[in-house]
């Protein structure tokens, strides 16, 4: 049974660029959370999707946007990069069935803005 | 605001040695704790987690008490291994009632170094 699996491993852009970052949760998943890892920083909460809807949002600017597709996939997409969206973007997915549901995060994409 | 603050890196230890590594939380409403490990190259797994107060959790040889009068989840291990060299990270969730549902806030990370 594979966990979550994101693409792609690791992306270098350049800054004003867009990127498109995918992740597909494990099986049986309907939900799927974005998280962004600064270097030497502890992961924050982009958004959460379920049901094709975003249900949660953090404290990111609208350059951040996201989309989930019938199979429950996801993709996160950034708008107008900065160097300061330099990081590791963890996508994490779940069952939606009560706030204790466990996470299962996937290995991340590495995203460098030159 | 809802935030986790936990002791600074890194930690070195000695195998064989007692691990403690210090996590003390603010949150609004009743949140359910919880430490990750992310170990080189890899995603974060749960590592245990405590879903109200007095609650203990437990793997792995790993252990963390909930404490809401402290508002503390500090993270033991008896005797580490090399193998548990990682970065930790505590993090909270809010229960619904409070928002935020099933979204985790962490802290920075702290990362652990075991030498034999």
């Amino acid at each position: 049974d594979a966990g979550v699996t994101q693409s792609p491993t690791h992306l270098i852009k350049t800054r004003g660029q867009q990127v498109t970052l995918r992740c597909s949760p494990k099986s049986g998943h309907d939900t799927v959370s974005w998280y962004q890892q600064a270097l030497g920083q502890g992961p924050q909460f982009i958004f959460q999707y379920y049901e094709e809807e975003e249900r949660q949002r953090g404290n990111f600017p609208d350059r951040f946007s996201g989309h989930q597709f019938p199979n429950y996939s996801s993709e996160l997409n950034v708008n107008a990069l900065l160097l300061g969206d330099s990081a590791l973007y963890l996508c994490a997915s779940s069952y939606n069935r009560g706030p204790y549901e466990k996470l299962f995060f996937g290995s991340g994409t590495q995203l460098s803005v030159l | 605001g809802n935030s986790v603050t936990q002791m600074e890196g890194p930690v070195t230890l000695s195998e064989e040695a007692f691990l403690t590594i210090n996590c003390t939380y603010t949150a609004t409403g009743y949140p359910s704790l919880f430490w990750y490990v992310q170990y080189p190259g890899e995603g974060l797994q749960l590592l245990l987690k405590a879903t109200k107060a007095d609650d203990k959790g437990s793997n792995k040889g790993f252990e963390a008490t909930y404490r809401k009068e402290t508002t503390s989840f500090h993270l033991e291990k008896g005797s580490v291994q090399v193998s548990d060299s990682a970065v930790y990270f505590c993090a909270l969730s809010l229960t619904p009632f409070s928002g935020g549902y099933n979204k985790l806030i962490f802290g920075a990370g702290t990362r652990l170094a075991v030498h034999p």
